[in-house]
């Protein structure tokens, strides 16, 4: 079935660059999402790339998507104390029906 | 972006009663609504899909007389949580689709809510 992995925790210093990875199996994706989750809150779309994409640069982000080998990452530039959350990748298809897979998460932590 | 309201954010409930939660699509009509379950410092789990006036679609393993899911309109799905016991305390989550013209779909999440069984 579809999987989505990433590694359950980062730590980055304040003002340096943070960079999660994230892989998937379903070659069928369409979609592919980065999540942002603070303590006791919903989620909060950070950013998202069309599988024909191979970047997407908005502000501090940056998504990589490597089709081929199914991986995807997150950058953060200058990574801030406000950036310590969970990070989750998720991928879906394009029918209105397909359920959005998650990762399991990414714990950012931010070291002064 | 479209925005989904889900309600209540949080409810404590005594052991054995039902709690029902609301998800709203406030400024779209959601065609599809997934209700997902996070245990803590866990992933999302996805309960269920459900199409509106159809009935919901529950992944393996979830009991679907235990969370009844009613999709009555485009714009309101309800989860409820029937004769709750602690094991039933988690972060519910919905999520809307909606279908912009042609093939693009998204999805928007509401809130969560937190749901304690006492």
């Amino acid at each position: 079935g579809e999987d989505v992995e990433q590694s359950l925790f980062l730590s980055v210093r304040e003002g340096d660059s943070s960079v999660i990875n994230c892989t998937y199996t379903d070659s069928s994706s369409t979609y592919l999402y980065w999540y942002k989750q603070e303590p006791g809150a919903g989620l909060q779309l950070l950013t998202y790339i069309f599988s024909n994409m191979d970047m997407k640069q908005d502000q501090r982000l940056t998504v990589l998507l490597n089709k081929k080998d199914k991986h995807l990452s997150l950058r953060i530039a200058d990574t801030q104390t406000g950036d310590s959350a969970i990070y989750f990748c998720a991928e879906r298809g394009s029918s209105r029906d397909d359920k959005i897979i998650f990762g399991k998460g990414t714990r950012l932590h931010i070291l002064p | 972006g479209a925005v989904v309201s889900q309600h209540p954010s949080w409810v404590i409930c005594k052991s054995g009663t039902s709690v029902k939660i609301e998800c709203r699509s406030l400024d779209f009509q959601a065609t599809t609504m997934f209700w997902y379950r996070q245990f803590p410092k866990q992933s999302l789990m996805l309960m269920a899909t459900s199409n509106e006036g159809s009935k919901a679609t529950y992944e393996q393993g979830v009991e679907k007389d235990k969370f009844l899911i009613n999709h009555a309109s485009l714009t309101l799905s309800t989860l409820t949580v029937t004769s709750a016991h602690p094991e039933d305390s988690s972060f519910y989550i919905c999520s809307a689709s909606v279908i912009w013209t042609g093939v693009n779909t998204e999805a928007f999440f509401g809130q969560g809510t937190r749901l304690t069984v006492v």
